[in-house]
């Protein structure tokens, strides 16, 4: 089936230690999202990529970098891990930037940071 | 400015009893609404969209939801709930202006009593 995977589903580093999660799509979606999602909150978006183009939100602290090297894969590095960053990170995936085509979420991965 | 507001943060109710999620929206036009579910440990999956068509919403696993503009709601209901419908739900506005960002409500923790 086509889908949004991520990998890994768990992940574990030290704090300061850098750290990559994975993101693949085979919907063939033109926009690809990272959330974080803290416990019991909402997710809240970090950047999308449209095709190539990278768009940041304000709020996205530096320590949080992306890349997008093709349509199928979207990474998310975090360079130096606070324990604040410890959430699940959640990747979606829109066909586009239209108002009724909904987002498509992986299944996260939750990061602990020792 | 879009957002909106999920009246209820718990909802409990018994197996094979009806169950309704509360939403309220704030939109200064024709809003894009979506209601996700999010189970433990899993990302979100979609329920079912309004974007203008028809103000009753038909969605997967027997929920559907209505869009009543008098009242700037989009509730959620479903006529006998199931104990696997146990999960987290997000009633979610699409910020427009050509960026198709999600606002979140803060969410409503379903519970299901045997």
């Amino acid at each position: 089936d086509a889908m949004v995977i991520q990998n890994p589903r768990y992940q574990v580093t030290q704090f300061g230690k850098p750290v990559t999660l994975s993101c693949s799509q085979t919907l063939n979606h033109n926009v690809m999202y990272w959330y974080q999602q803290k416990s019991s909150q909402a997710p809240k978006l970090l950047f999308h990529y449209y095709d190539k183009d990278f768009n940041n939100e304000a709020d996205t602290p530096d320590n949080f970098q992306s890349r997008r090297p093709n349509t199928s894969f979207c990474f998310l590095d975090i360079r130096s891990p606070g324990l604040g960053d410890a959430a699940m990170y959640l990747c979606a995936t829109s066909r586009d930037l239209a108002g009724n085509q909904p987002q498509h979420f992986g299944d996260g991965t939750r990061l602990s940071i020792l | 400015a879009q957002s909106v507001t999920q009246l209820d943060s718990h909802v409990s109710v018994s197996e094979g009893t009806p169950v309704l999620l509360r939403c309220n929206y704030s939109s200064s036009y024709s809003p894009s609404l979506f209601w996700y579910v999010q189970h433990p440990n899993k990302g979100l999956q979609l329920l079912l969209k309004y974007t203008s068509a028809a103000t009753l919403v038909k969605g997967i696993n027997g929920f559907e939801a209505e869009f009543k503009k008098s009242e700037t709601s989009f509730h959620l209901t479903k006529p006998s709930a199931h104990m696997s419908d146990a999960a987290e739900y997000f009633c979610v506005v699409l910020l427009g202006g050509g960026a198709q960002k999600l606002v979140f409500g803060q969410g409503t923790r379903l519970t299901i009593n045997p």
